[in-house]
């Protein structure tokens, strides 16, 4: 079974400084993972995704994910946090057929 | 195109009623899923569709909920007899083929309270 593993509930960084969101997996194959962005009420937004090509990925709004076979992760950064960064993240995993399955989400905070 | 719609967005029912929630998947797209997302969790995989097939409810409560994408109309989800624990945020997402060709695109979602 595949599934995926977000290793901290919240985040929290200042305004400016790097964020780093882990991600593990767990897979019997070659997975595609994706990362999604919520904002509060809304719905969600796909930030970037895996899907066996290049293992560096990246997104929109300056976030990037690197995929690390050796180490079962897929962590997503970003150099610099904006305010606007503020949101829930989820790692996702794809699984059998069409479904996906998500991770328990990192909320991130970014403070002025 | 106008996205995927869902609606209401805000929903609530006592417990004993019925919840009726809509999705209307982008324009061209076959494919429907609905995923539940419980309070300060991810979401889970509910049910997938295809026009007036279900191709996929593993996920789906073996009572009380129900699915449909007729050939006309957007796609229901309906839960029966509503009880506190169905309180939660179903999001709808549809695609154009599989998601492994094509990825989906999500909607807004309905957020669910039972009082």
């Amino acid at each position: 079974a595949q599934s995926v593993t977000q290793l901290d509930s919240h985040v929290s960084v200042s305004e400016g400084t790097p964020v780093l969101l882990r991600c593990n997996y767990s897979s019997s194959y070659s997975p595609s993972l994706f990362w999604y962005v919520q904002h509060p009420n809304k719905g969600l937004q796909l930030l970037l995704k895996y899907t066996s090509a290049a293992t560096l990925v990246k997104g929109i709004n300056g976030f990037e994910a690197e995929f690390k076979k050796s180490e079962t992760s897929f962590h997503l950064t970003k150099p610099s946090a904006h305010m606007s960064d503020a949101a829930e993240y989820f790692c996702v995993v794809n699984t059998r057929g069409s479904r996906l399955t998500f991770g328990e989400g990192t909320q991130l905070t970014v403070n002025p | 195109n106008a996205g995927v719609m869902q609606n209401p967005r805000h929903l609530v029912r006592r417990r004993g009623q019925e919840a009726r929630l809509r999705c209307s998947p982008m324009k061209g797209h076959s494919h429907v899923y609905w995923y539940r997302q419980l309070p300060e969790e991810g979401l889970k995989f509910m049910v997938y569709l295809q026009k007036e097939n279900i191709i996929d409810e593993s996920g789906m409560p073996k009572e009380r909920f129900s699915a449909e994408f007729p050939k006309e109309g957007p796609s229901i989800l309906r839960i029966q007899q509503v009880v506190r624990g169905d309180s939660a945020a179903y999001f709808c997402a549809s695609s154009l083929d599989t998601f492994e060709n094509y990825g989906y695109t999500f909607g807004s979602g309905t957020r669910l309270t039972v009082v």
